[in-house]
């Protein structure tokens, strides 16, 4: 067990719709990943938070969207939903020394 | 991040050492090699990490070569749910880093 928790573990929609993922990261972490895994792309860094602060973005559109709460938890906002953003979504959190993935939530986007 | 190098598939026996690749000629010196793994659309699984020096923890050993262009994960003793997809990632920024992930090697361990 990482310690990471997200929700929801699956997640069906149609296209043009909103979704919001959570994660919540092991306890003391500080920095949060986000992660997304696709058929055809592999695993691709979405964005990171440390401390409630953005610290770097990687591959991510901006239909996306992430935020940092105090509390830790992130929430990775998906808008405009097109069939292409079905994946396995990961969020990882990190104190330093390797990160711990959580389980992830599959999108599926009808 | 410099790029890795890693064959697409191995197989391994069961109880015997599994032994994966990985390339990385083109390391800076201060870049890490970080090990991770990845059951069955599970969350990857951070395994180990090594500068220059070779690494043992309580799931594998990572062996650097001494001009630090490509190293060795062992997984000394592979049992069935050793199956997965291993990365080699290299990257510096340590603590910090924003992994990139390739398409690893898929082991198999065979009964």
């Amino acid at each position: 067990d990482s310690g990471v928790t997200q929700t929801p573990k699956h997640l069906i929609t149609a296209t043009g719709q909103r979704v919001t993922l959570r994660c919540s990261p092991r306890s003391g972490d500080l920095s949060v990943y986000w992660y997304q895994q696709s058929l055809d792309q592999g695993l691709q860094f979405l964005i990171q938070y440390y401390n409630g602060e953005e610290r770097a973005k990687g591959n991510i559109l901006e239909r996306f969207s992430a935020q940092q709460f105090p509390d830790l938890h992130s929430e990775l906002n998906l808008s405009s939903l097109e069939l292409g953003d079905s994946a396995l979504y990961f969020c990882a959190s990190s104190a330093g020394l390797g990160k711990n993935f959580g389980p992830g939530t599959r999108l599926t986007v009808l | 991040d410099a790029k890795t190098t890693q064959p697409p598939s191995m197989d391994c026996a069961e109880g015997r050492a599994a032994n994966l690749p990985c390339n990385h000629s083109t390391i800076s010196g201060n870049e890490y090699v970080y090990w991770y793994r990845q059951i069955h659309s599970q969350g990857p699984q951070y395994i180990i990490h090594g500068l220059k020096n070779n690494e043992t923890n309580e799931m594998a050993s990572l062996i650097i070569t001494e001009d630090r262009k490509s190293s060795t994960l062992i997984l000394p003793h592979a049992t069935l749910r050793d199956t997965a997809v291993y990365y080699c990632i290299v990257t510096g920024n340590f603590g910090n880093e924003k992994l990139t992930f390739g398409t690893g090697t898929r082991l198999t361990i065979i009964p």
